[in-house]
């Protein structure tokens, strides 16, 4: 089946430094998501991009489904941002390990 | 406008004991999910409905799960008999078919 990975598995960030997460798949897809876990366990939807680029505030997303890569940035990150993302394929999703990013003030 | 809607939203049972989980998925989507969380094996499909009809339960673990819906507002899944490696946070999520999900608050059941 087909393989999701996501890197880097931990990230700790100073409160205002931009990062960039990383989802690698290793077949063709239409369906791409990327969710944020906050802390309380919530699953909380960021972007739906099976291709092309989005904006919502400090977060974009760009996936290249040619390539079978997507990259979530998170600009200007703040103590909120904390939490596991997690990138998800196709119809059934099919998560990666997720990524941990920790905040820092 | 609510969300998908889960219940209990903690559950704590003992071994043997059956489980019923319930979800109501937002209202005109039209097809529902039931994902299963564990540090072990992260998050994993168990089963998906389209339109009420079970379209592909491969993920369930054993015959001791079982999952219904009856109606395009109600579904169930249900451990019978449950054991400790049951223990899990249990998604409901729903969507129009194809497209974005959107996931309820999920319930973490305890077996001891």
């Amino acid at each position: 089946g087909i393989q999701v990975e996501q890197s880097p598995p931990d990230l700790i960030l100073q409160e205002g430094a931009n990062s960039t997460l990383r989802c690698n798949f290793s077949d063709s897809v239409n369906n791409l998501q990327w969710f944020h876990q906050n802390p309380w366990g919530q699953l909380i939807n960021l972007f739906y991009i099976p291709s092309g680029t989005k904006q919502n505030g400090r977060l974009s997303a760009t996936t290249v489904a040619t390539e079978r890569y997507s990259l979530l940035y998170i600009s200007s990150s703040q103590t909120t941002d904390s939490g596991v993302y997690f990138c998800a394929v196709r119809g059934k999703l099919i998560f990666g390990q997720g990524t941990e990013l920790s905040v820092k003030p | 406008d609510a969300g998908v809607i889960q219940s209990p939203r903690h559950e704590v049972t003992e071994m043997g004991q059956e489980v019923t989980l319930r979800c109501k998925p937002i209202s005109g989507h039209n097809s529902l999910f039931w994902y299963r969380q564990t540090m072990m094996r992260g998050l994993e499909l168990l089963i998906y409905f389209n339109n009420n009809v079970p379209i592909d339960d491969s993920g369930m673990p054993e015959d001791r799960f079982s999952a219904k819906m009856p109606n395009a507002s109600f579904s169930t899944l249900k451990i019978q008999p449950s054991e400790p490696r049951d223990s899990a946070v249990y998604f409901c999520a729903s969507s129009l078919v194809g497209i974005e999900q959107y996931f309820g608050p999920g319930t973490r059941l305890t077996v001891t």
